[in-house]
């Protein structure tokens, strides 16, 4: 098990359901991420958060809605999703800040499989 | 925007043979690059990181950068069957040191 874990692993939902994927790291990293991997497309970018600051929105939809209380705990919030959102969702987390080589590296949770029917 | 490109494959490659993957980046500013691994049904682990040109040997990996040309490749020596996932290029940029590029992986197949 890697020191980022998400849950739930497998998610079904309707358009109309709420939910939230959580993520924890133990890692004692400072900057947590949430990334979008749809078939045979790159991983894409949704958000960035350092020491809880939000650094990022890829212009992510306002159905999804992050939350990062601590610099260990990261959600993203799902409403009113389409089919078309069904993707791997996949937290991860890096030492960041000091910019120093080596410290930037990714550390990725197992994901969440959502499916909206 | 910044891109970063991979030939998605599947490459095939006999047991015991060198499987070379490369990869291509549009940002001349990228500092970063990285190579992680994917399992089918499996999150991405990292597996080399690379900052100068030149080679970078760890194991039977070695990943290979080249700044000019603004590649960055990842040679796998006495290639196994479990070396069989889907790999992924990532870059990353000086100035936004928290965004990560991703190329959307080369499969590898290790055939026995």
């Amino acid at each position: 098990e890697t020191g980022v874990t998400q849950t739930p692993r497998h998610l079904v939902m309707g358009m109309t359901n709420k939910k939230s994927l959580k993520c924890e790291q133990h890692l004692g990293h400072n900057a947590m991420y949430w990334y979008k991997q749809s078939a045979k497309k790159p991983l894409e970018l949704m958000f960035v958060y350092n020491f809880k600051e939000q650094t990022e929105n890829n212009s992510v939809p306002s159905r999804f809605s992050p939350e990062c209380p601590n610099s260990s705990h990261l959600f993203l919030h799902l409403h009113t999703l389409q089919p078309e959102d069904s993707a791997l969702y996949l937290c991860a987390s890096s030492q960041d800040h000091r910019r120093d080589r080596g410290f930037e590296k990714l550390f990725f949770g197992s994901g969440t499989q959502l499916s909206v029917l | 925007q910044k891109e970063v490109e991979q030939n998605s494959g599947p490459l095939s490659v006999p047991e015991g043979a060198i499987a070379s993957l490369n990869c291509t980046y549009s940002d001349r500013v990228s500092q970063s690059f990285f190579w992680y691994r994917q399992y089918s049904g499996k999150s991405p682990e990292l597996i080399m990181s690379i900052y100068s040109n030149g080679d970078k040997e760890d194991g039977r990996f070695t990943a290979q950068l080249n700044k000019a040309s603004q590649y960055v490749s990842l040679l796998i020596r006495d290639s196994q069957p479990s070396d069989s996932a889907t790999y992924l290029c990532a870059v990353n940029g000086d100035s936004d040191f928290n965004k990560f590029y991703f190329g959307s992986g080369t499969k590898l197949n290790v055939k026995p």
